[in-house]
């Protein structure tokens, strides 16, 4: 059984560009969410793909955009970058969007904006 | 608006010794509450699961238990070891934030000293 992965592990970005991380979900699982994590917080829930649709959204600019894929996998866009953008990324993926499913999360991106 | 917090923020104890972990939630309407492990600049390992119904999960050294009426969950740690060094944060799902989502706190660093 093949785990959560993300790519890139690293990224550096200046101000203003755009950027897109990429997040295979565990096998089995359609549901992928996205969360920010900055520097020593908790992460925080962007949004959540079921199914190729956006199926709940936090408290996100709409510069942050997803798209979810056929196979599951799922993309993280982010345009006009800002230096508050840095953080861990972090990728989720679980079964389906139960209230009582167990979320894996995959090992991060970390994105530096100069 | 659920609000997640780990007291104490940092906790250093000396190898061998049994610890607590605190988290606590300010809406008890929750489906399952989850202990993460993160090593520094990683992603998380989901480490227990509790449901709402349940008062306890237990895996290895590790016993997560959950009173939701109080709005509490602690993780213990029998006979703690070097390798137990990390972040651990603890999320609630529930039906005030959107079911979908996962709300964290902002974790406890936790070192254990040979």
């Amino acid at each position: 059984e093949t785990g959560v992965t993300q790519s890139p592990t690293h990224l550096i970005k200046t101000r203003g560009q755009q950027v897109t991380l990429r997040c295979s979900s565990q096998s089995g699982h359609n549901t992928v969410s996205w969360y920010q994590q900055a520097l020593g917080q908790g992460p925080q829930f962007i949004f959540q793909y079921y199914r190729e649709e956006e199926n709940g959204r936090g408290n996100f600019p709409p510069r942050f955009s997803g798209l979810q894929f056929p196979n599951y996998s799922s993309e993280l866009n982010v345009n006009a970058l800002e230096l508050d953008d840095s953080a861990l990324y972090l990728c989720a993926s679980g079964p389906r969007p139960s209230s009582y499913n167990e979320q894996f999360f995959g090992p991060g991106t970390r994105l530096t904006v100069l | 608006k659920q609000e997640v917090t780990q007291i104490p923020a940092a906790l250093s104890v000396p190898e061998g010794e049994n610890l607590v972990l605190n988290c606590s939630f300010t809406d008890s309407a929750i489906y399952n509450l989850q202990w993460f492990r993160q090593d520094p600049g990683k992603g998380l390992t989901s480490l227990l699961l509790i449901q709402s119904s349940q008062r306890e999960q237990t895996s290895g050294r590790l016993n997560a238990s959950l009173d939701k009426s109080s709005g509490r969950s602690t993780l213990y740690i029998a006979a703690s070891q070097p390798g137990d060094s990390a972040t651990y944060l603890c999320a609630v799902k529930g039906p005030a934030q959107g079911a979908q989502k996962l709300v964290f706190g902002q974790g406890t660093r936790l070192t254990i000293n040979p």
